[in-house]
């Protein structure tokens, strides 16, 4: 049962262009969202996150929307550039999982330079 | 300030062979995660520590796989007798904060394990 969905499992984008990665999940509990990013041989590192209080969250050149009633997120990256090439994972989060991070199952971004 | 540290970075073993990982969290972390990535998914939280004692260890699969966190600071996972469906990393993660609450996870570097 996968509560959270990540449903490309790679994009590729020109740089300077805009990515825009996608996730959606089922459980209407989730009141909290983060999106991780993850280089090869490395940990996951936080990106931006969103509580469910919010539709919009914007760090830089990453904004992430949420549209609670398709229960789906969004990750923009704008302009993206090439170090921005890695896998994302989008998680959710909500006190009825006792705030365990739920993931998905990542997608592949490369920025084509 | 230092991240969170793994050891060993790979490990290759035969199956029913056993297998410990050792995880050190950033210094203060209360709250200390294992999780395990399978190839093409996301990661999957295999038990939860507060200081040392266990907050969550649902999806552990506790016939074969163990882990502590003595004196609240550094864990040790380990697998007897592994299976080859153990192939994954396993990665460590840590936060400030405790469980009751959203609080950013910082992850370690993971520990590649191949059953063979």
């Amino acid at each position: 049962d996968q509560q959270v969905k990540q449903n490309s499992p790679s994009l590729s984008v020109q740089e300077g262009r805009i990515s825009i990665l996608n996730c959606d999940y089922t459980n209407s509990m989730f009141d909290y969202f983060l999106w991780y990013k993850k280089y090869p041989a490395e940990g996951p590192t936080f990106l931006i996150s969103i509580s469910s209080i919010k539709d919009k969250n914007e760090d830089g050149r990453f904004t992430v929307f949420l549209n609670k009633s398709a229960k789906h997120l969004s990750l923009h990256i704008v302009p993206s550039q090439p170090g921005d090439s890695a896998v994302y994972f989008c998680a959710a989060s909500g006190v009825d999982s006792s705030y365990k991070l739920i993931f998905g199952s990542g997608t592949r971004l490369l920025v084509r330079p | 300030e230092a991240g969170v540290a793994q050891s060993p970075r790979y490990k290759i073993i035969e199956k029913r062979q056993s297998v410990a990982f050792w995880c050190n969290p950033i210094s203060g972390h209360a709250t200390l995660y294992w999780y395990q990535q399978i190839l093409g998914q996301g990661p999957k939280l295999l038990i939860q520590f507060q200081n040392n004692g266990v907050v969550d260890d649902s999806q552990l699969p506790k016939d074969r796989f163990s882990a502590e966190r003595l004196k609240g600071v550094d864990s040790t996972l380990k697998i007897q007798p592994a299976k080859l469906e153990d192939s994954a990393v396993y990665l460590c993660a840590s936060s400030l904060a405790g469980a009751s609450t959203y609080n950013e996870q910082f992850f370690g570097p993971g520990t590649r394990l191949t059953v063979l």
